[in-house]
């Protein structure tokens, strides 16, 4: 069974870092994992994706620089780390796979920022 | 970049009523790698169409959805009270993928 399993919510105060998680389970990591940002009143943006048999990220424009993608084979987690974070930085941060065209979603991260 | 633009940016409509989603991108959506989501706050995007037209495990046929290429449809029928969220549209034939901003259908 696919699935995908994000850690869970986070306030972290302002020029902190941090790293939210994304376990594949259901041999999808062979897979890109795509990273999906939602800031409040705002929709759905494409922030990138990683090939984690390749350890390689592909970023949308917007979020070069202060994020970051990973992913650890031996867990099959992927990982999104994001640093000197701001208050424009809160947000859901979802992750996604597609396999055959067909996507599944892995549940959320909220991610406040707040001093 | 593929820019998807979807309308309206809302729709009011009554439960028992149909809806009329489009999603009109700026160039051709490769493989038609077009999928609809469904959001509702604070919870993850659920899909409902992958491939422009193949409904997801668990969808509704009250749902269809249709088009290739550039222009893109989805259809509810007979709105129920879940069925009142965001619709987005979302191409991902080739990167950078990119969402449409959405459609709010909500309760008339």
């Amino acid at each position: 069974q696919v699935q995908l399993v994000q850690s869970g919510a986070e306030v972290k105060t302002p020029g902190s870092s941090l790293k939210v998680s994304c376990k594949a389970s259901g041999g999808i990591f062979r897979n890109h994992i795509n990273w999906v940002r939602q800031a409040p009143g705002q929709g759905l943006e494409w922030m990138g994706r990683i090939i984690p048999i390749l350890g390689k990220g592909d970023y949308a424009q917007k979020f070069q620089g202060r994020f970051t993608f990973t992913a650890d084979k031996s867990t099959n987690t992927a990982y999104l780390e994001l640093s000197s974070l701001r208050s424009e930085d809160t947000a859901l941060y979802l992750c996604a796979t597609d396999i055959s065209g067909y996507i599944y979603w892995g549940q959320g991260t909220q991610v406040t920022v707040s001093s | 970049e593929i820019v998807l633009t979807q309308s309206p940016g809302t729709l009011s409509l009554s439960p028992g009523e149909r809806a009329t989603l489009t999603c009109r991108a700026s160039q051709s959506v490769g493989s038609n790698f077009l999928a609809w989501h469904q959001h509702k706050p604070g919870q993850a995007p659920r899909l409902l169409f992958y491939g422009a037209s193949s409904r997801a495990t668990g969808i509704p046929d009250r749902f269809s959805a249709s088009g290739s290429g550039t222009d893109f449809t989805l259809t509810i029928n007979r709105l129920e009270p879940e069925d009142f969220a965001v619709y987005y549209c979302q191409q991902y034939g080739s990167s950078p993928f990119t969402f449409g901003p959405g459609t709010k259908v909500e309760i008339k």
